[in-house]
């Protein structure tokens, strides 16, 4: 069970948008409709952002959007504002009540 | 709105066995479709899995640790419970205990603990 691969940072500037990466596998990300997005800020616990792939938790705004295309799924975050700039984690359903992460991404807004 | 609460010693020693604690309030550990999880984070490092509980007392490891960890839960203090045996300074991390929902609603991590800081250290 190996960790999803992420960037390890991406950037933009305000209002741009900006996408990341997921990669797993067919017993994972390509296997499942599971992947769901982490949001963490220093010192804080991970939130929840998106969850099966392309759902949105009310209260997280629209500028946060999944998406999935065989075994990579991707998060874009358009209108990129200043409190975006966090560490941004994909989650997927391995199989067998497994869970896998991602490696985490730095999101930095210019 | 559901909260959880992790509590437990700041500092093990190497070889001994970390206990962590993770208290539920605001709704039932005993309610359906929620596993109740241990994640950790390694200081400036990603988020790993280490297992979940049903409220049943089944049990779901992640691989790698699945030989020195025991997840238990008490239905009746509305609590569960990490262990983790042997531990070396890899082990040093921040664990945060969380509800990961898993049912026709959605499968994701819903509510969080705040994480508390494990040092493994003589």
């Amino acid at each position: 069970q190996s960790a999803l691969t992420q960037p390890r940072s991406v950037s933009g500037s305000p209002g741009q948008s900006v996408t990341i990466s997921c990669t797993g596998t067919s017993s994972d990300v390509g296997g499942y409709n599971y992947v769901s997005w982490y949001q963490q800020h220093p010192g804080k616990a991970p939130k929840l952002m998106i969850y099966d792939v392309s759902k949105r938790p009310s209260g997280v705004p629209d500028r946060f959007s999944g998406s999935k295309s065989g075994n990579t799924a991707s998060l874009t975050i358009s209108g990129l504002q200043a409190e975006d700039e966090a560490d941004y984690y994909c989650c997927s359903y391995a199989g067998s009540y497994s869970l896998v992460f991602g490696g985490g991404t730095k999101l930095t807004v210019l | 709105q559901v909260q959880l609460q992790e509590s437990g010693p700041g500092l093990v020693k190497p070889s001994q066995t970390l206990s962590l604690t993770c208290t539920v309030s605001g709704g039932s550990i005993s309610s359906g479709g929620y596993y109740w999880s241990w994640i950790r984070q390694h200081p400036g490092k990603g988020l790993e899995w280490i297992g979940y509980i049903y409220y049943s007392g089944s049990t779901y490891y992640n691989p790698s640790l699945k030989s020195r960890v025991t997840i238990s839960v008490d239905t009746s203090k509305n609590q569960f419970s990490l262990k983790l045996s042997s531990v070396t300074a890899a082990d040093t991390a921040v664990y945060y205990c969380a509800s990961y929902r898993a049912d026709p609603t959605g499968f994701h991590f819903d509510y969080w603990g705040q994480g508390t800081l494990v040092t493994v250290s003589s």
